[in-house]
């Protein structure tokens, strides 16, 4: 069974610092996502990671993947406010997809 | 992008009634769709997975026969809980494309069901 691990579950940051967001999971895939969500709201598509070493940046985010370490990173380069949500991995094993438990952001002035 | 479009975004309902919601792929075909619940401060938890025209697959530990899953058309898929009770109390969340294709999978608004 496919199996997403995400950390740190909160997170608690100050506005400019950087911080990293990881999740590994358990079974081969070259297929992850990267969504966020915001409270009350349905998610919303941040990053599309589809092959080892891939690499996409997004203003202050930049998702990687690293397959064969079944590791994926989702970095924040000088965090403001508007970043505070809860984010999520989530990995496609090929019929089987799961979620990572979530990272609660929390953007403090 | 795709619009997954999920409908109602909020609905409350008696104990014992049956509620339908319903999720459609706007501008695009989606053959399968997916059924997600989430608790407060939880992640998503795949419920199903819809196939139009056919039978839904449903998870461990979820009971079809409470989760009813009707996928008749290529951009239309509806969950219906039947019977529902104070514990089905939640936020689901369809999602179409994506998975398995290496697309990006888009997701509907959402939905909290509230049943008192």
């Amino acid at each position: 069974e496919l199996k997403v691990e995400q950390n740190p579950l909160f997170l608690s940051m100050q506005e400019g610092k950087n911080y990293t967001i990881y999740c590994n999971y358990s079974t081969t895939s070259d297929r992850l996502y990267w969504y966020r969500q915001d409270p009350g709201k349905s998610l919303e598509s941040l990053f599309v990671l589809l092959s080892n070493g891939a690499v996409k940046q997004e203003g202050r985010l930049m998702a990687s993947l690293d397959t064969k370490a079944r590791l994926s990173t989702l970095h924040i380069t000088a965090a403001v406010h508007d970043l505070s949500a809860t984010y999520f991995c989530a990995v496609d094993g090929n019929n089987d997809m799961r979620f990572g438990a979530g990272t609660r952001l929390t953007v403090k002035p | 992008g795709a619009v997954v479009s999920q409908h109602p975004s909020r609905v409350i309902c008696k104990s014992g009634t049956s509620v339908k919601i319903e999720c459609r792929s706007l501008d695009f075909q989606a053959t399968t769709m997916f059924w997600y619940r989430q608790f407060p401060k939880q992640s998503l938890m795949l419920m199903a997975t819809s196939n139009e025209g056919s039978k839904a697959t449903y998870e461990q530990g979820v009971e079809k026969d409470k989760f009813l899953i009707n996928h008749a058309s290529l951009t239309l898929s509806t969950l219906t809980v039947t019977s529902a009770h104070p514990e089905d109390s939640s936020f689901y969340i369809c999602s179409a494309g994506g998975w398995g294709r290496g697309t990006e999978a888009f997701f509907g608004q959402g939905t909290r069901l509230t049943v008192v």
